[in-house]
């Protein structure tokens, strides 16, 4: 199984600040990783697809980078909507998801 | 556009089986690529893919729970089944069911969740 290791677990920061989310592969894996935005009550949100990739509708401030075994999720400038947990995802071997980032503001 | 709506019951005892279905519309399960599948989250834990049909009616299961997993699909109800057998107060979680996209490979549409709590 490939495992991803999402960091940090909760990250407090203020309105227009540049926030940066990090996930481990277990292996050095393809490009095929997403970032979901979940809000309580609420469906996963799909934000990036391919590591690179916005998905449509999706504000610009979010955006993906990585490749190999290290991934992240950048927000460019934190808006109060934002408010959530964040999760990567690898669909190289199946799927699997990293442990979530609470993102406070 | 794509919605999904997991059901069944919110209690379950332990040993006992659940049932899980998923009611879908804004794409078919007949079309080539296009598959459902099942993700729970314990409370406080990591999401945790559960398996997966396919437009073709192939499956796949999570390795570690596949002898306990059945999916099946009713096209003509637009829906998606998860059998979980000998459940135990561990699988305690909010189950999802989600889209598999055909052109992205993975879950571009979920539905909100079901919270499933196994108690006796």
């Amino acid at each position: 199984d490939i495992q991803m290791t999402q960091s940090p677990s909760t990250l407090s920061a203020s309105i227009g600040d540049r926030v940066t989310i990090t996930c481990r592969a277990s292996q050095s894996i393809s490009d095929l990783v997403a970032w979901y935005q979940h809000k309580p009550g609420k469906a996963p949100k799909l934000l990036i697809y391919g590591t690179f990739s916005l998905e449509s509708g999706v504000p610009s401030r979010f955006s993906g980078g990585g490749s190999g075994t290290e991934f992240t999720l950048t927000i460019s400038s934190l808006q109060p909507d934002d408010l959530a947990t964040y999760y990567c995802q690898q669909y190289t071997s199946f799927w699997t998801f990293g442990q979530g980032t609470r993102v406070e503001i | 556009q794509i919605t999904l709506n997991e059901s069944g019951p919110t209690l379950v005892k332990p040993t006992q089986t659940l049932t899980l279905t998923c009611t879908f519309s804004g794409f078919s399960l007949s079309t080539n690529g296009v598959g459902v599948g099942w993700i729970r989250q314990p409370p406080g834990k990591a999401m945790e893919w559960l398996g997966l049909i396919y437009w073709d009616d192939d499956t796949r299961y999570s390795p570690s729970l596949k002898t306990r997993l059945t999916i099946t699909r009713d096209t003509s109800k637009a829906q998606v089944v998860l059998t979980m057998t000998n459940m135990d107060p561990v699988d305690t979680a909010t189950y999802y069911c989600a889209h598999r996209s055909a052109d992205l490979l993975l879950f571009d549409s979920w539905g909100q969740g079901t919270l499933v709590t196994v108690s006796s």
